[in-house]
C-alpha cells in the first residue's frame, strides 16, 4: 500500500525567504505527482503535476521536482510571501488515477 | 472553464436525516470523485465514477451512496450519518482518458458537513 509523508508537518519563516517542503512515496510506481494548495477551509488548488517521466515543473516562483526511483519529491518556494501561507498537499497517482496525499506542510509566512 | 463547483458549501443535520451533496463540472470530464477530508487531515478517497459507472468504492458504509446521473453532474446521498462523518467533502474531476492515469484532478471547493 501506497504511504506518502510530508516533511515537515509545519513551517514558520519570515517574508522573503526561499524554503523547500518534501514529499517522500514508498512506492515508485506511480503515474504522476501533484502538489497542492489548500487555504483553511477551502478545496485543493493544483500547482504543479509532475508526470513519472519527468524531473521537474516550474510555474512562476514554484519548482518541483521528482526523483522517482527514491521515492521522493520537493516543492521550492523562491521569496516568499504573507499570500503563500496555507497548506501543500502532495499526492501521488497510482492506477485508476488514485490519489494518495500526504499529510500536509502548513506554512506560515510572517510580513 | 476549469471550475469544478459544489453545493451547498455548508450543511448541517441529524442523525436521522436524509440530505444530498452536488457536484457540477462542464470540463467534459467523464472521471469524477468522492473525497472525504477530516479537520487537520489529507483527503481520503471514497468513491470514483468513470464514465458514469461507479469504478471504485474504498469500502465505504451504505450510509454513503453516490450517484451520477450524467457526466456532468455528481450526487452524494447521504442517510443516517453520524457525528463522526462531519468533514469536509471534496469533488474532484478529471479527463477520463483510456488508461485513466496520470490525470490532473481538479478539485471543487467542498462541502464542509456538520452532523449533529
Amino acid at each position: 500500500k501506497q504511504e506518502v509523508t510530508q516533511i515537515p508537518a509545519a513551517l514558520s519563516v519570515p517574508e522573503g525567504e526561499n524554503l523547500v517542503l518534501n514529499c517522500s512515496f514508498t512506492d515508485s510506481a506511480i503515474y504522476n505527482l501533484q502538489w497542492f494548495r489548500q487555504d483553511p477551509g477551502k478545496g485543493l488548488t493544483s500547482l504543479l503535476l509532475i508526470q513519472s517521466s519527468q524531473r521537474e515543473q516550474t510555474s512562476g516562483r514554484l519548482n518541483a521536482s521528482l526523483d522517482k526511483s527514491s521515492g521522493r519529491s520537493t516543492l521550492y518556494i523562491a521569496a516568499s510571501q504573507p499570500g503563500d501561507s496555507a497548506t501543500y498537499l502532495c499526492a501521488v497517482s497510482g492506477a485508476g488515477n488514485m490519489l494518495t496525499f500526504g499529510g500536509g506542510t502548513r506554512l506560515m509566512v510572517k510580513p | 472553464d476549469t471550475e469544478v463547483t459544489q453545493t451547498p458549501k455548508h450543511l448541517v443535520m441529524g442523525m436521522t436525516n436524509k440530505k444530498s451533496l452536488k457536484c457540477e463540472q462542464h470540463m467534459g470530464h467523464r472521471a469524477m470523485y468522492w473525497y472525504k477530508q477530516k479537520a487537520k487531515k489529507p483527503p481520503e478517497l471514497m468513491f470514483v465514477y468513470s464514465y458514469e459507472k461507479l469504478s471504485i468504492n474504498e469500502s465505504v458504509p451504505s450510509r454513503f451512496s453516490p450517484e451520477c446521473p450524467n457526466s456532468s453532474l455528481l450526487n452524494l446521498h447521504l442517510h443516517a450519518l453520524q457525528p463522526e462523518d462531519s468533514a469536509l467533502y471534496l469533488c474532484a474531476s478529471s479527463l477520463g482518458g483510456p488508461s485513466g492515469s496520470g490525470e490532473t484532478q481538479y478539485f471543487g471547493p467542498g462541502t464542509r458537513l456538520l452532523v449533529l
